[in-house]
């Protein structure tokens, strides 16, 4: 395991369908952190997970937005009912402390047509 | 007031040139500070971490200024590789960091 792995790279839907995301983090990472991502703009933080913890969401994680981490490793991030301002980059990164920054997957880009 | 601001550029600059960057940050608070790499259509990459006394990595050199709450990053002797988005990223609490929209960066030839 040497980097954040993420799955799928790409995806296509149909508005108004659900779409689930996969992250697994750096094996040793306790945190776990997904991003969201626009043409133009920096990542915008969308949820925060210590182990299985969910300890922090942004007002931008709406209700069709939830996001888990079941056993503290990985983590997925559903989508509902996607709409088409959800088309974006979703970055997942994952480190052992803020202080050390972040290591951040390849990322999901959604196109939501 | 944004968080984490940037001057999105470009900046367009020759082969061998000297460029900084700054950005700005608003949560006096914050004690952690780095400057990220993206490229296009790539995931942003940890460039460096900034340190109160400034640090340096090779051609670059990162610098914090409390006071003005800026952080800046110069690049000397830019190299065709290092075009790139240059993202800014401040913690905003203990559990996050936010990052600036980016500076763009093109060197030519």
């Amino acid at each position: 395991d040497t980097g954040v792995s993420q799955d799928p790279r790409h995806k296509i839907t149909k508005r108004g369908q659900n779409v689930t995301f996969r992250c697994d983090p750096i094996s040793e990472h306790n945190r776990l952190y997904w991003y969201r991502q626009t043409l133009g703009q920096g990542p915008e933080f969308l949820t925060y997970f210590q182990n299985e913890a969910q300890l922090e969401k942004s007002r931008l994680l709406s209700d069709r937005f939830s996001a888990e981490r079941p056993k503290g490793s990985f983590s997925t991030l559903e989508i509902q009912r996607t709409e088409q301002g959800d088309s974006a980059m979703y970055l997942c990164a994952s480190s052992e402390s803020p202080n050390i920054g972040y290591t951040f997957g390849s990322g999901t880009r959604l196109t939501v047509v | 007031r944004k968080e984490v601001e940037q001057d999105p550029g470009p900046f367009n600059v020759p082969e061998g040139a000297t460029v900084a960057f700054n950005c700005t940050y608003s949560n006096s608070a914050s004690q952690s500070f780095f400057w990220y790499r993206q490229d296009c259509r790539k995931e942003p990459k940890l460039l460096m971490s900034v340190y109160s006394s400034g640090n340096e990595d090779g051609r670059f050199t990162a610098q914090l200024n409390r006071a003005s709450q800026y952080i800046s990053l110069l690049i000397r002797d830019s190299k065709l590789s290092d075009s790139a988005t240059y993202l800014c990223a401040v913690d905003s609490s203990a559990s996050k960091i936010i990052f600036g929209s980016g500076t763009r960066l093109s060197i030519r030839p």
